[in-house]
């Protein structure tokens, strides 16, 4: 099963941008990379859904090498709203036992 | 377009006793899948069903248990409950594979305290 690794907590400010990045090393042929976005006593937010290169949408763009073991969620100009944990899944696009959730990355934006 | 649902929003047990939570899931998902998130860690995987059936599980006794219905609503059942039950309680929904690209979306959850 892949595992994912990222950073504990992050600091910004308003307006900057930030990059997040998941370690996934023995990511599997058919594993898709999934962000999500929780805010406290709420259910994950669907961000952003990759398989490889680069994705973008309204809200964030996703960075995936080549080799697939690594990915990069970023977010442009944060607001303090954005003040999240930010889970980074490694798994079948639909979900299930392949897919573990890690600890995430509390991102703190500051003013 | 509907979300994901989740009922109760809140709900208190004792230790022993059962409990039923709800979801309905996103207009044209069909799979649903349970997972339990403790305070301050990552969601845990549950189970997941599709066509009314238990699909995939994951490390969880058989004290969890679950339904889904021919609309593909779905409940979690918990019976003799421990204190260590207490968790948000979360839905997700999805569309079954079949060669096609989905991804799966989370209800609100459903904070069970047990006492």
């Amino acid at each position: 099963l892949a595992k994912t690794t990222q950073p504990i907590s992050m600091d910004s400010y308003e307006g900057q941008e930030v990059n997040i990045t998941c370690s996934h090393n023995n990511i599997a042929t058919n594993d898709y990379i999934t962000w999500y976005q929780q805010f406290p006593s709420q259910g994950p937010r669907f961000i952003i859904q990759g398989y490889k290169t680069k994705v973008t949408n309204e809200v964030a763009s996703l960075f995936i090498p080549a080799d697939r073991k690594s990915s990069t969620l970023s977010l442009p100009r944060v607001s303090l709203s954005d003040t999240a944990v930010y889970y980074c899944l490694v798994g079948p696009h639909t979900g299930g036992f392949k897919t573990i959730f890690g600890a995430g990355t509390r991102l703190f934006v500051k003013a | 377009d509907a979300g994901v649902t989740q009922s109760p929003t809140h709900l208190i047990k004792t230790r022993g006793q059962q409990v039923t939570l709800r979801c309905s899931p996103k207009s044209g998902h069909d799979t649903v899948s349970w997972y339990q998130q403790a305070l301050g860690q990552g969601p845990q995987f549950i189970f997941q069903y599709y066509e009314e059936e238990e699909r995939q599980r994951g490390n969880f006794p058989d004290r969890f248990s679950g339904h889904q219905f021919p609309n593909y609503s779905s409940e979690l059942n918990v019976n003799a409950l421990l204190l260590g039950d207490s968790a948000l309680y979360l839905c997700a929904s999805s569309l079954d594979p079949g060669g096609r690209t989905d991804t799966q979306y989370f209800g609100p959850g459903t904070r069970l305290t047990v006492l």
